[in-house]
């Protein structure tokens, strides 16, 4: 199993553009959630998602849209990109215990400049 | 009422000495208090857990000790190495909560 993916690594983007930060689980997770971290802030949690079709906001979700047409997929894609989105954003999967989120598996991070 | 507190943000400890560091949480639906490791350059990784049906539970030179009545739980690193130099972080869910409520993180650096 490669756990969590996700793609690319390192990103590089001016103020305006858009891009999609794709992440991929083959553990079957229902759960999956995006996370982004920056210095003395922790893990903030951005979007999630419950199952395919469904997702809901978390924390901090301006700025950002997501997607789940698929079990393994999980896209988190970026509208018009602002310096404030400068950071490392991680993508975890779950699965579900009594319908609650319980150990969280997370992929290797993408690390975002905005200029 | 999600929150969790965790304490303190860094920590600088000897080799040989044992760090611990501590997390409050508010909601009491709570049932699953994780701790994560993140080494730099690389995503946290599930540490140790426990539920609150146990008052401690140790994994090798790593113990978490669970106060139900206060509403706080803790990380103790025994025999600290500088291979345990990563950020911790808390956490907790439970109560069909969807989310895992994390700490701010712990920057430990274990120094030969």
């Amino acid at each position: 199993n490669a756990g969590v993916t996700q793609t690319p690594k390192f990103q590089v983007l001016k103020t305006g553009q858009s891009m999609t930060l794709q992440c991929a689980q083959d553990m079957n997770h229902e759960y999956m959630s995006w996370y982004r971290q920056d210095p003395g802030m922790g893990l903030r949690l951005i979007h999630y998602s419950v199952g395919a079709g469904i997702t809901d906001q978390g924390e901090v979700p301006n700025g950002y849209n997501v997607s789940r047409s698929t079990t393994e997929d999980f896209p988190l894609r970026l509208l018009s990109a602002a310096p404030s989105q400068t950071s490392v954003y991680f993508c975890a999967s779950s699965p579900p215990v009594g319908g609650t989120a319980s150990v969280q598996f997370f992929g290797p991070g993408t690390r975002l400049t905005v200029l | 009422q999600q929150q969790v507190k965790q304490s303190p943000q860094s920590l600088i400890v000897q080799k040989g000495g044992i760090p611990i560091i501590n997390c409050a949480y508010e909601n009491t639906a709570f049932d699953y208090f994780p701790w994560y490791q993140q080494f730099p350059g690389k995503g946290p990784a599930l540490l140790i857990a426990i539920r609150p049906d146990v008052s401690e539970k140790k994994e090798g030179r790593f113990t978490i000790s669970f106060n139900k009545s206060a509403k706080q739980f803790s990380l103790h690193i025994m025999d600290s190495q500088p291979g345990d130099s990563a950020t911790y972080f808390c956490a907790a869910t439970g109560g069909g909560y969807q989310k895992v409520t994390f700490g701010i993180g712990t920057k430990l650096q274990v120094i030969p």
